[in-house]
């Protein structure tokens, strides 16, 4: 079975501190995302990354930034978290593929900033 | 730009009533669709997806799903809920323009009465 697996499931910051959430998988993805999941909004994309070292925008990439030095590592980073990133953020992996290869997820980290 | 509408935020249902989740799309080629089901404090899990073929797709858990092209459609069904069945449900629209990037509409939660 494909594992995606985040580095903390409850984490709580304080405003401007520095924020890593950490995302592995374990099946050798190509792509992987970062999602913010809010309550009416449903998911809306942070950043992708299609390959090592290659990233694209998604939706709101505001505030956030992301690294991928292996293939089987995805990192977000708030660089300097605000109360309005309080969210879950939710990590996933897909197999390279023209749009119809389903996303698999890990169990989401929700990050309270203080 | 593809969206997704889930039109209703919250649905009730007793348990072992019928349900259908509705899901409408906009997209002008034929799509990818998707339904996952997030389970209170957990990622996403997929249930099932359609790309070509069948229009009634059948997925994990009993439910399925149909996709209406001349309706912009592809709702989630199933016979007879059950009390476990309580969780959000998301669809999902991809396409072969949008590489390997997945839209969420904004999620229907569902609650079972006993």
């Amino acid at each position: 079975d494909v594992k995606v697996t985040q580095s903390s499931r409850y984490l709580v910051k304080r405003t401007g501190e520095k924020v890593f959430l950490e995302c592995v998988q374990d099946m050798d993805h190509e792509n992987m995302f970062w999602y913010r999941q809010d309550p009416g909004l449903g998911l809306r994309l942070i950043y992708f990354s299609y390959d090592v070292k290659m990233k694209e925008k998604g939706d709101i990439p505001e505030g956030y930034s992301v690294s991928r030095e292996k293939k089987e590592r995805f990192s977000l980073i708030l660089e300097s978290a605000s109360t309005n990133q309080t969210s879950m953020y939710l990590c996933a992996s897909s197999p390279t593929g023209q749009g119809y290869n389903e996303q698999f997820f890990g169990p989401g980290t929700r990050l309270t900033v203080l | 730009a593809q969206s997704v509408t889930q039109p209703d935020i919250h649905i009730t249902v007793s348990e072992g009533a019928s349900l259908e989740l509705r899901c409408n799309y906009s997209y002008g080629a034929t799509p990818y669709l998707f339904w996952y089901v997030q389970s209170p404090g957990q990622g996403l899990q997929l249930l099932l997806k359609y790309f070509s073929g069948d229009t009634l797709v059948q997925g994990i858990k009993g439910f399925e799903a149909e996709f209406k092209r001349s309706q912009s459609s592809f709702n989630l069904r199933k016979p007879s809920v059950h009390w476990s069945d309580a969780a959000e449900y998301f669809c999902a629209v991809g396409a072969r323009e949008y590489g390997n990037k997945l839209v969420f509409g904004a999620g229907t939660i569902l609650r079972v009465k006993s």
